[in-house]
């Protein structure tokens, strides 16, 4: 099946500095990708909408200046935390939705996640 | 606003029992509806998804039904096993294309051995 990877998988940084977090689709082209966060014991939140060659698209409520999105190739899309503060500490989940889908397979897969620690 | 919810957050059951999982929704607009396991630590899973098109869709012991008519989307698990205690997701795409989801707030499966 479609493999999506997020690197790192977990960080550990100070309050201040930024932190940038990438999402690969391994096995297939990625028009879209989208950038979730998730707190303990919530929901998935979308965040922004991140589309090959053009300007991310964010959700209500998210700061793009904060959260810098770059998908500069079909594989590869980039969530950057600038100015990292305790509370950006979250889990933060990316999916990539297959530009060619095959029949009656699922479109969208999600990788397994990055763990955020601002100190 | 679209939102999607579930109904209860902790379902316990015996393992062997079935597994019942439910999730109302408010977009009668959606056309497509994917439910989602999450272990602990690690992203959503993909489990089953569904068309408006339909009300019923089987897998492997997994079935997902859908009321159109009172925006009503269930997960059953069959023969619940240990390894399905995980955190479940229904999630909403509109009927936009864009490829967006919403998920809904999640159910914690506890199987009991």
């Amino acid at each position: 099946g479609a493999v999506v990877s997020q690197h790192p998988s977990w960080v550990i940084c100070k309050s201040g500095t930024s932190v940038k977090i990438e999402c690969r689709s391994l096995d297939f082209q990625a028009t879209t990708m989208f950038w979730y966060r998730q707190f303990p014991k919530q929901s998935l939140m979308l965040m922004a909408t991140s589309n090959e060659g053009s300007k991310a698209t964010y959700e209500q409520g998210v700061e793009k200046d904060k959260f810098l999105i770059n998908h500069a190739s079909l594989t590869l899309s980039t969530l950057t935390v600038t100015s990292a503060h305790p509370e950006d500490s979250s889990f933060y989940i990316c999916s990539a939705r297959d530009a060619t889908p095959r029949p009656n397979q699922e479109t969208q897969y999600f990788g397994p996640g990055t763990r955020l620690l601002v100190l | 606003g679209e939102s999607v919810g579930l109904h209860l957050p902790t379902l316990s059951v015996q393992e062997g029992d079935n597994s019942i999982i439910n999730c109302a929704y408010s977009n009668s607009a959606s056309d497509y509806f994917i439910w989602y396991k999450q272990e602990s630590g690690k992203g959503p899973q993909f489990i089953i998804d569904i068309r408006s098109n339909m009300d019923k869709r089987q897998g492997q012991r997994v079935t997902v039904l859908l009321n159109k008519t009172v925006k009503h989307l269930s997960l059953q698990i069959a023969a619940t096993q240990p390894g399905d205690s995980a955190v479940y997701f229904c999630a909403e795409s509109g009927s936009s294309n864009t490829g967006k989801l919403i998920f809904g707030q999640g159910t914690t499966l506890q199987v009991k051995p």
